[in-house]
């Protein structure tokens, strides 16, 4: 067990939908980073909070988006849902603060998401 | 981009043998981690190096991260079927902003009894 959940662990859902995933980091880690995995394209960073702020985007859609709440806990939104967003999508945190070269992220269980 | 190539994509071994993954890239990394991961599940941690040439034991596996900080290896030594699963390593870069992990392509791993 990492220490990291997420809720929900399945999610079956329309085209045109809107979903919220949850995550919540292990004690202590204030970074709170979303990765999206597919059969055809792997592991994709999506994007990074810090203590409650964007730190970092990466391959994120514009029909998704992230926020960081005051307690550390995350949530991803996806609107607009496409038969493409059928992925798991896992939530990591780490304690990193960018002051040393360790960044040790410690993964969800993750959320499959099923577009129909 | 940073992209991180894994090879072999596919190994299957009997039990017992000794096995090598290796992930290679162009890019230099601050840090690299290798994962395991089970179908359906989360990448579960198994290391962490930073400095070049360094190397790490984890029982029956050997990990090293090249002197430039650009490849990594892992070595495992007698094989057993508790061992098959998704290698992934992930490289973390170096400045402010660009803490994540850019991961490999993956390494299924087959242990035959």
């Amino acid at each position: 067990d990492s220490g990291v959940t997420q809720t929900p662990k399945h999610l079956i859902t329309a085209t045109g939908q809107r979903v919220t995933l949850r995550c919540s980091p292990r004690s202590g880690d204030l970074s709170v980073y979303w990765y999206q995995q597919s059969l055809d394209q792997g592991l994709q960073f999506l994007i990074q909070y810090y203590n409650g702020e964007e730190r970092a985007k990466g391959n994120i859609l514009e029909r998704f988006s992230a926020q960081q709440f005051p307690d550390l806990h995350s949530e991803l939104n996806l609107s607009s849902l496409e038969l493409g967003d059928s992925a798991l999508y896992f939530c990591a945190s780490s304690v990193y603060s960018g002051l040393s070269s360790y960044n040790e992220q410690f993964f969800g269980p993750g959320t499959r998401l099923t577009v129909l | 981009t940073q992209l991180l190539e894994q090879s072999p994509q596919f190994l299957s071994i009997q039990e017992g043998e000794n096995l090598t993954v290796y992930c290679n890239s162009s890019s230099v990394f601050s840090s690299l981690q290798w994962y395991r991961q089970e179908p359906g599940e989360g990448p579960v941690l198994l290391v962490t190096v930073v400095t070049g040439g360094e190397v790490k034991k984890l029982k029956r596996l050997t990990f090293q991260f090249g002197d430039a900080r650009k490849d990594s290896s892992l070595h495992i030594t007698a094989a057993q079927p508790g061992d098959t699963g998704l290698y992934l390593c992930a490289g973390a870069g170096t400045n402010f902003g660009n803490e994540k992990l850019t991961f490999g392509t993956g390494t299924r791993l087959t242990i035959i009894p």
